[in-house]
């Protein structure tokens, strides 16, 4: 069965960083870029950034740059989302998705998602 | 940017509907490909992908939907709603970086 599970969510300070996993599971982890998108309380979807299939590249979105990284370990088929300089913007529910593009892909989009990891910045 | 009409769709059971997306630029890729998504989230869940490259539906998704368009103006075409295709529709272009969003349509039973 192929998923993707989030965690590390939860209620944080402003101004201090949250880490967040991703964990993949029923496909060739290592063959897949991995993307991150949140969706702000009662809001649209915004994409943060991906890293790619080796992690030897990454693209922010404008909202979060200079703020974000993300890695990735293939061995663990795990991917992680690092976000410094929190402030109630970036509250809401953080999606994992994996990135069907390039090469053999069939949907050139993102074809699985996760269910979400809830993130709320208050004091 | 992409941008979504109507912003709330009232619609009957057993009607059409329909969803449009225009790009304020074209999201044709220099390969010829355009990667225009369609994606449902129902209240509650994460988002689902319903429709790839303009008009390729995704396994499992039913035949009543279907998509349609080219450069800068796109359609999502529900032939027959059910009680199931309530909740939010978003397109998605991944042609350029940042991948961006529409806002969301909410497609409601009437």
């Amino acid at each position: 069965q192929v998923y993707l599970v989030e965690s590390g969510g939860g209620l944080v300070q402003p101004g201090t960083s949250l880490r967040l996993s991703c964990l993949a599971s029923g496909f060739t982890f290592s063959d897949f870029d991995l993307h991150w998108v949140r969706q702000a309380p009662g809001k649209g979807l915004e994409w943060l950034g991906f890293v790619s299939y080796d992690g030897s590249n990454q693209f922010h979105g404008v909202s979060v740059k200079g703020r974000i990284s993300i890695s990735r370990d293939n061995s663990k088929r795990t991917a992680s989302l690092h976000l410094t300089g929190l402030n109630a913007e970036d509250s809401g529910v953080y999606y994992c998705a994996k990135g069907d593009f390039g090469g053999p892909s069939i949907t050139d989009s993102f074809d699985v998602w996760g269910r979400g990891t809830l993130v709320t910045v208050s004091s | 940017v992409l941008t979504q009409t109507p912003l709330v769709s009232p619609v009957t059971l057993g009607q059409p509907a329909s969803i449009s997306c225009r790009a304020s630029e074209s999201l044709v890729h220099s390969d010829g490909s355009t990667l225009l998504t369609w994606l449902h989230q129902r209240p509650g869940q994460p988002p689902r992908l319903l429709i790839y490259k303009i008009s390729n539906r995704f396994s499992g998704v039913p035949d009543r939907f279907s998509g349609s368009g080219a450069g800068t103006d796109f359609t999502l075409t529900i032939s027959r709603v059910e009680p199931e295709d309530v909740g939010f529709y978003y397109c998605m272009q991944a042609t350029q970086f940042p991948v961006t969003f529409g806002q969301g349509t909410r497609l409601e039973i009437k």
